[in-house]
């Protein structure tokens, strides 16, 4: 069982380039969010879904977006990346419909854009 | 928009000695949950606590929530020097669609000394 997997750990972008962050989950999860964490911010969320094929704007959903093909799958797009994009990105996933339930983190992607 | 925040922002102290953080939020919640950070790594859940609950423990951990002041506490007794990490609260709170969201706040930096 591994949990929240995300893949790449690290990547640096040129500004302009996209790419895409893919987040796992083996835990048959419903519910699955991207933040972003820069220093003395704590966690933003930028864009969630609530299960396979339905996705929602967070806080900060501006120059990206994402797709829920699958359920155990949430990837997370940057389409023409922006140094203000540097960051560690966080996906999460957790059960059920109730808010009780906790999420479950993935390890980051640190991502840098030059 | 932040909902919790964290006091105080860094926090230093001896092995064997017990770790205070409070948080504070400004709306109505559902409930309140605590993360853990290690440096480099994603969010951990360690306890929740609901709306009409005052006090709950968790191993050495004790979590108070005072809804009159819209504040909470997170006490780790004993602490060791594994227990450095950052520690965020984050609170589920209904939004005006009705969907739930769960808003971080930007976290209690704890050091604990051998």
């Amino acid at each position: 069982n591994a949990g929240v997997t995300q893949t790449p750990k690290f990547r640096v972008l040129k500004t302009g380039q996209s790419m895409t962050l893919l987040c796992a989950q083996d835990m048959n999860h419903e519910y699955m969010y991207w933040y972003r964490q820069d220093p003395g911010m704590g966690l933003r969320l930028i864009h969630y879904s609530v299960g396979e094929g339905t996705t929602a704007k967070g806080e900060v959903p501006d120059g990206y977006n994402v797709s829920r093909l699958k359920k155990q799958n949430f990837l997370l797009g940057l389409e023409s990346a922006a140094p203000s994009q540097t960051s560690v990105y966080f996906c999460a996933s957790r059960t059920g419909s109730g808010s009780q339930y906790e999420q479950y983190f993935g390890p980051g992607t640190r991502l840098t854009v030059t | 928009s932040q909902q919790g925040e964290e006091d105080p922002q860094a926090l230093s102290i001896q092995e064997g000695e017990n770790a205070t953080m409070n948080c504070s939020y400004k709306t109505s919640i559902n409930n309140l949950q605590w993360y853990r950070q290690n440096s480099g790594r994603g969010l951990v859940h360690l306890i929740l606590i609901r709306s009409n609950e005052r006090e709950k423990h968790s191993g050495r951990l004790r979590v108070t929530l005072d809804t009159s002041k819209k504040s909470s506490s997170l006490l780790i007794t004993a602490s060791r020097a594994a227990d450095t990490a950052s520690y965020f609260c984050a609170t589920v709170t209904t939004t005006q669609g009705g969907s739930e969201k769960l808003v971080f706040g930007k976290g209690t930096k704890l050091t604990v000394n051998p």
